[in-house]
């Protein structure tokens, strides 16, 4: 089976950097990616790591430790735009085509 | 084109009715999903469609039914569906059936049962 947790909620002002952290456990892991949803807007995907290491687009940057199960996104330069809800996602490597969501962070951009 | 396309964007349907929610994606993508998201929650996958095969249903109830015609449409169809089952109805694509990765998702069909 598959457990995710990342945080809930994070508020940070315009500008800002914000930390998204998730841990997994799986079976087998294949690839921690991440997508991005607006209030009434359709998932978006953001990122994948597959192997440990730092992976940059644009503001966000998504990082993977595959020996400490830990994952986190990183976005710079906070807009407004970026009010979302952010899930981690795991493709355990026993489950073929099954992609796990965490329970999802909302992030709240203040001015 | 880059875009799943779902159809319709909101639907009431009664217990009794039966309905069909729609999806089409034209990127040549050749896995194809349905998720199930309630408010506040991640998606819940429902169903994997690989190559026009149905190869993951997740202990659907089967008033869901998954078809799949064609390698670009994918339909959910509906009957005797209960109040709970109220829900953003989330179609996607990917070009690997096994990546895990690089989903495309439409904007979904938010479902109400009534």
């Amino acid at each position: 089976g598959q457990s995710l947790e990342q945080p809930s909620e994070v508020t940070a002002v315009e500008g800002a950097i914000v930390q998204i952290n998730c841990t997994y456990q799986t079976s087998g892991f294949y690839g921690l990616s991440w997508y991005q949803q607006h209030d009434g807007g359709a998932p978006t995907f953001l990122s994948y790591n597959a192997l440990d290491g730092l992976e940059e687009t644009g503001r966000f940057s998504s990082f993977l430790s595959r020996s400490d199960s830990y994952g986190y996104l990183l976005l710079q330069e906070l807009q407004m735009k970026d009010s979302a809800s952010y899930f981690c996602a795991v493709r355990d490597r026993d489950s073929w085509g099954k992609l796990q969501f965490g329970a999802g962070t909302q992030v709240v951009v203040t001015p | 084109d880059t875009e799943v396309t779902q159809t319709p964007k909101h639907l009431v349907m009664g217990m009794t009715n039966k309905k069909s929610l729609k999806c089409e994606q034209h990127m040549g993508h050749r896995a194809m999903y349905w998720y199930k998201q309630k408010a506040k929650k991640p998606p819940e996958l429902m169903f994997v469609y690989s190559y026009e095969k149905l190869s993951i249903n997740e202990s659907v109830p089967s008033r869901f039914s998954p078809e799949c015609p064609n390698s670009s449409l994918l339909n959910l169809h509906l009957h005797a569906l209960q109040p709970e089952d109220s829900a953003l109805y989330l179609c996607a694509s990917s070009q690997d059936p096994g990546a895990g990765y690089g989903y495309t998702f439409g904007s979904g069909t938010r479902l109400t049962v009534v």
